[in-house]
């Protein structure tokens, strides 16, 4: 298996620009997670998903954050318009069955927003 | 919320030295998991703690989780320059979330 794969590695942007981040998950893993890491905050949860559900949004900072889950190996991170404090190592994860399962965690996607 | 507390931020210690790495919880946790992040690089599942008082071991890594189940701890005996990285505790939070402490980023001098 090829592991969690997420695109692009990085990303440059300028101020105001829609930024998409993609991610597929490791096939027959039932949750999705979104990470936002950063010196100030570390890894942040931002939103997973259970079978293409989103369970839990509470992490996202605002409504220029939106993720989606069309079907079980693809999710996007959306954020529009993007802001210099958006500029983060973006990580998805993903499990088996539940909760306490191991994380197996993409790359990342250096994102840059200048 | 809970939250799960990680000292120190970070150590510096010789080659051949000891590191241990605290993580610490006001509430019972239900189990615990270790990771590591190289630098530049992404975190990797280390292991998994469930039972009270559990020692496990990987090498020269050891990793306790307390009798409350509230502390865990992470320690690598006679460190080398690949343990160098973030090393984070993650626990379950309250509504099903797996969050992670600040993490201990160790550097190690040749």
């Amino acid at each position: 298996d090829a592991g969690v794969i997420q695109s692009p590695r990085h990303e440059v942007t300028e101020m105001g620009q829609e930024v998409t981040l993609r991610c597929k998950p490791i096939s027959g893993h039932d949750y999705l997670f979104w990470y936002r890491q950063t010196m100030m905050r570390g890894l942040e949860l931002l939103i997973y998903f259970n079978n293409n559900v989103p369970i839990d949004d509470s992490g996202m900072p605002e409504d220029r954050f939106s993720a989606k889950m069309p079907n079980a190996s693809f999710s996007t991170l959306k954020i529009q318009p993007s802001e210099p404090r958006d500029s983060a190592v973006y990580f998805c994860a993903s499990s088996w069955y539940s909760m306490g399962e191991k994380l197996f965690f993409g790359s990342g996607t250096q994102l840059s927003v200048l | 919320g809970q939250q799960v507390m990680q000292i120190p931020q970070y150590q510096h210690v010789q080659e051949g030295e000891d590191f241990t790495t605290y993580c610490n919880s006001s509430t019972t946790l239900s189990n615990i998991q270790w990771y590591k992040q190289r630098p530049g690089g992404h975190p990797v599942f280390l292991i998994q703690l469930v039972k009270s008082g559990e020692v496990k071991k990987q090498k020269r890594l050891t990793f306790q989780f307390g009798e409350a189940k509230k502390n865990s701890s992470l320690h690598i005996t006679a460190t080398q320059t690949t343990d160098v990285g973030t090393y984070f505790c993650a626990a379950i939070q309250g509504a099903q979330k797996l969050v992670f402490g600040q993490g201990t980023r160790l550097t190690i001098n040749p």
